[in-house]
């Protein structure tokens, strides 16, 4: 069966420091990979999507950056975290067309101090 | 680009009642509408889903309904419990999937 796994769960990060979430999926292959953004009482805000390796597409300008370096791994970076990207950040995946079940990982709670 | 708006932001309920959420999207080549429940530190759980060429679906409480004509479509849970207390989000996807802003639905005992 498929899996993913997203850590850490939870991260406290100084302002001005690097960010590197981590997201892996098992028991598939060519999977769509996508980072979410949900802040306090918001919805889900589509950062990044990848449908192969090295291919990434970004959807809102920031100082987040994401790279797919394997098949089933992708990874959200920053090189300078801002205060206003404190929030929970979550990583999924689907297969074939983009307009199926997609599967979300646990998510990592970031707070930026 | 898609942008899918939801409402209500948040909702309660007795339980027993039902709840109704309701969703409207902007791109009319959006063809899949799935509905997510996210409990407290999780992440979002597909719970029922439907596509453009099937106006109205069911399983067991939960049924989804979708007029593509105005471009909205709607959770509704019947004879609700207190396990349902979630955030629910709705989403439209085409080439890439947009989610609504999310319902806190509260079912009070």
């Amino acid at each position: 069966s498929q899996t993913i796994h997203q850590w850490p769960a939870t991260l406290v990060q100084p302002v001005g420091s690097p960010l590197s979430l981590e997201c892996t999926v098992e028991g598939t292959s060519n999977p769509n990979l996508y980072w979410y953004r949900q802040a306090a009482g918001r919805g889900l805000q589509l950062l990044f999507y990848s449908v192969g390796i090295g291919q990434i597409s970004s959807e809102v300008p920031q100082n987040l950056s994401a790279s797919r370096p394997q098949d089933r791994q992708f990874i959200l970076s920053s090189k300078k975290l801002l205060l206003s990207d404190s929030g929970f950040y979550l990583c999924a995946w689907n297969l074939g067309q983009m307009n199926t079940e997609a599967f979300f990982g646990q998510g990592t709670r970031l707070t930026v101090v | 680009g898609e942008n899918v708006e939801q409402h209500p932001s948040t909702l309660s309920v007795q339980e027993g009642d039902s709840a109704v959420i309701k969703c409207t999207y902007s791109d009319s080549a959006s063809n899949y509408f799935p509905w997510y429940k996210q409990e407290l530190g999780k992440g979002p759980q597909l719970i029922i889903d439907i596509r453009s060429n099937v106006g109205e679906k069911k399983d067991q409480r939960i049924a989804v309904t979708l007029n593509k004509t105005a471009k909205h479509f709607s959770l509704h849970i019947t004879e609700t419990q207190p396990e349902d207390s979630a955030v629910y989000f709705c989403a439209a996807s085409s080439n890439d999937m947009r989610f609504g802003a999310g319902t806190r639905l509260t079912v009070k005992p």
